[in-house]
C-alpha cells in the first residue's frame, strides 16, 4: 500500500506567489484532513473532508486560503497570496470510517517556505 | 472545548533505560479514542499506540505500554529499554466520535548512547 501521497515535499515560494499543496489519501479512505505544522502553534488542523465534502473548516487561517477535493483520490491546499508567515510544514492525512478506532494515517507533508 | 496537555517540553534517557511521557486531556464526551503519535527527524507522523476510552485494559505494543487514567483524564506514555531510535517528538492526541483530532504540544524525547 503506497500510504498518504504529498507534494512537492518541498516548495520555496516569494511573498505574493500563489501556492498549490497536493494529496492523494490511502485508497479506500473516506476522510482527508490538512493540518499545518510549526514551532509556534504546533500542529493545527485546518480543514477536512468527508466522501469529498469539506465538514469543518474552521481552522483555515483566513480567506487566502483554501482547499478542495474534487474526487476521492485528490485533494489540494491553495495559498493566494502567499506570505511569510504562512512558512510551515503541511500535513495531509487520511482515514476510514468504521474502523474500530478510525486512526489517521499521515503524509510525508510539504515543507513551505515563503520568502 | 477540547484540549491535550503535555507538560515535559524535552525529556532525555539513557540507551536501555525507561521513559515515561506525561498528557492529560480535557474532553466532555462520554466515549473517545487517544492515541500517541511519533514523529523522527524526517518529519513522518508515525502511529505509536491507541487506547479507546471504554477499555480499561491500557494498551501494549511491544516497548510501548500507556497508563490510561480516565477518571484524572491522564494518558501516558512508557518506554521500555529505549533505543537510539525512539529519539523523536512524541505527541498525544484525542479524538471523539467526531473525527476531529487534537494534538498536543509534544514532547521532544532525546535516547542518549
Amino acid at each position: 500500500d503506497a500510504g498518504v501521497i504529498q507534494s512537492p515535499r518541498h516548495e520555496v515560494t516569494e511573498m505574493g506567489q500563489e501556492v498549490t499543496l497536493r494529496c492523494k489519501p490511502i485508497s479506500g479512505h473516506d476522510y482527508l484532513f490538512w493540518y499545518r505544522q510549526t514551532m509556534m502553534r504546533g500542529l493545527e488542523l485546518l480543514i477536512y473532508f468527508n466522501n469529498n465534502v469539506p465538514i469543518d473548516d474552521s481552522g483555515m487561517p483566513e480567506d487566502r486560503f483554501s482547499a478542495k477535493m474534487p474526487n476521492a483520490s485528490f485533494s489540494t491546499l491553495k495559498i493566494q497570496p502567499s506570505e511569510p508567515r504562512d512558512s510551515a510544514v503541511y500535513f495531509c492525512a487520511s482515514s476510514l470510517a468504521g474502523t474500530e478506532y478510525n486512526e489517521q494515517f499521515f503524509g510525508p507533508g510539504t515543507r513551505l517556505t515563503v520568502l | 472545548a477540547q484540549t491535550v496537555t503535555q507538560s515535559q517540553p524535552e525529556m532525555s534517557v539513557q540507551e536501555a533505560e525507561t521513559v515515561t511521557l506525561s498528557c492529560t486531556y480535557d474532553t466532555s464526551e462520554n466515549n473517545y479514542y487517544l492515541f500517541w503519535y511519533k514523529q523522527p527527524p524526517s518529519r513522518q507522523m508515525i502511529l505509536v499506540i491507541r487506547q479507546e476510552a471504554y477499555k480499561q485494559q491500557n494498551a501494549t505494543e511491544n516497548r510501548f505500554s500507556v497508563n490510561f487514567q480516565k477518571a484524572a483524564k491522564s494518558f501516558s506514555l512508557k518506554i521500555s529499554d529505549s533505543q537510539l531510535g525512539d529519539t523523536a517528538m512524541y505527541f498525544c492526541a484525542h479524538k471523539t466520535s467526531y473525527d476531529k483530532v487534537i494534538f498536543g504540544p509534544g514532547t521532544s524525547l532525546s535516547v542518549i548512547p
